[in-house]
């Protein structure tokens, strides 16, 4: 069974840093990698996702992440945060044609310093 | 956008007491899930719909049982609600294939 795994629980940055958020996941063949995004209040919305191809892949609001199979990692990154970006952060494994096997992992909370 | 409307958003019931959770989605899509949320935890199945009347269980489904009589609805109950049932629940729907998972906005129950 897939797993997925966010070392960082908590993580604080401040405005106009740099920032990485890992993920490692666990799965036996090719896996579909997501990053979902959650603000207060509200549900997750979708930042980014792998599924094939090109391992550096481009989302909304300036997030990009690297799939690096030799290291079961798909790592969120982006250049320069700004306090909007103040959210929890989940990464997800999914597996073709089963929407049930989707798997979260813990979710890294990221607060934003003026 | 989704097209998932979930009701209540908020909800506070006593222990004991049966509760029904209401997933409403625009789009005519065969699968919708829901989740539970909790810290420390992501998010975990509970129930699955993969059509009219199909459903199943997830990985955390004791207690709860779903229903889903048309496309559009999916309805989650808690039968005899319990303190450890209190989270944030998450209704998704899935287009198939190798596309993401939709989410609703969540309704957040509190038994006491």
């Amino acid at each position: 069974a897939q797993s997925v795994t966010q070392p960082d629980i908590h993580i604080t940055v401040s405005e106009g840093a740099s920032l990485e958020l890992r993920c490692n996941y666990s799965y036996g063949a090719t896996p579909y990698l997501f990053w979902y995004v959650q603000s207060p209040g509200q549900g997750l919305q979708l930042l980014l996702k792998y599924l094939s191809g090109d391992t550096l892949v481009q989302g909304i609001k300036g997030f990009e992440a690297e799939f690096k199979r030799s290291q079961s990692s798909f790592n969120l990154r982006k250049p320069s945060v700004h306090w909007s970006d103040a959210a929890e952060y989940f990464c997800a494994v999914g597996a073709q044609g089963s929407g049930q096997n989707f798997v979260f992992g813990p979710g890294t909370r990221l607060s934003v310093l003026p | 956008d989704a097209g998932i409307t979930q009701s209540p958003r908020h909800k506070v019931t006593e222990t004991g007491t049966p509760v029904t959770l209401r997933c409403h989605q625009t789009e005519n899509h065969r699968y919708m899930y829901w989740y539970r949320q909790d810290p420390g935890h992501g998010l975990r199945l509970i129930h699955y719909s993969y059509g009219v009347k199909d459903t199943d269980k997830g990985e955390v489904s004791d207690g709860y049982s779903v229903s889903r009589s048309k496309t559009e609805d999916f309805l989650l109950t808690l039968e005899s609600a319990t303190s450890s049932q209190t989270s944030v629940y998450f209704c998704a729907n899935w287009t198939g294939a190798d596309s993401p998972l939709h989410f609703g906005n969540g309704t957040r129950l509190t038994v006491t």
